[in-house]
């Protein structure tokens, strides 16, 4: 199985400021045949399923606010939101897709300073 | 728009079959990957496994020796069958798809399973 682990646990950002979040793969989820990453991040808020915000590492999800974005390769990705509205208040999981069983990262929830 | 519903009884006693459907609306289930994820509570996301809709499955396989997912085209929906639960089966269940995209882009609302005498 891939082990998928997040950092930091939580974290308290103020509105506007960036907020990073660090996910790592235990192994590569790059997919050499067509150079892709099958990395995902999702937004959960209290109450809710988790909601898709970026696919293949660094592709937005449909309507979804471009002060989301996702970058790295391999196994260590980043999710940042660039100026942190109250929103934005959830917890954020990793996942890859890259094979099965498909896994999730633990979880990292931010909230606001 | 695919929108996913789950359905089942909210209670279950330990040692017995957990059964849960996912009724889909706004889509065909005669396409694509058709999932079940699970939560704890207070914990983070499992993944049970999918179902193609060529009827081929695949399963987690911490779980794989109780879990079943199958497919009925003619309603539309898609079921899971968890048997000989415990107390750490108590979860949210989630119903999920692709729906051909990359990334579980549609969930439905989940449902609240207890395991519990």
């Amino acid at each position: 199985d891939i082990v998928m682990t997040q950092s930091p646990d939580s974290l308290a950002v103020s509105m506007g400021e960036r907020a990073t979040i660090n996910c790592k793969s235990s192994q590569s989820v790059l997919h050499s045949s067509n150079n892709k990453n099958y990395l995902a991040w999702y937004q959960q808020k209290p109450g809710q399923p988790p909601k898709l915000l970026i696919y293949w590492a660094s592709t937005r999800e449909s309507g979804v606010p471009d002060r989301f974005s996702g970058s790295g390769s391999g196994t260590d990705f980043t999710l940042t939101i660039s100026s942190l509205q109250a929103e934005d208040v959830a917890v954020y999981y990793c996942q890859q897709y890259y094979s099965t069983p498909i896994t999730f990262g633990p979880g990292t929830k931010v909230d606001i300073k | 728009q695919v929108q996913l519903q789950e359905s089942g009884p909210g209670l279950v006693k330990p040692s017995e079959t957990l059964s849960l459907t996912c009724t889909v609306s706004g889509g065909s289930i005669s396409s694509y990957y058709w999932s079940w994820i699970r939560q704890p509570p207070g914990k983070g996301l499992e993944w049970i496994g999918y179902i193609h809709n060529s009827g081929s499955t695949n399963y987690n396989p911490s779980l794989k020796s109780r879990v079943t997912i199958s497919l009925d085209t003619s309603k539309n929906q898609f079921s899971l069958k968890l048997s000989s639960v415990t107390a750490a089966d108590t979860a949210m269940y989630y119903c999920a798809t692709t729906y051909g995209g990359s990334g579980y882009g549609y969930w439905g609302q989940g449902t609240l399973v207890t395991v519990s005498s």
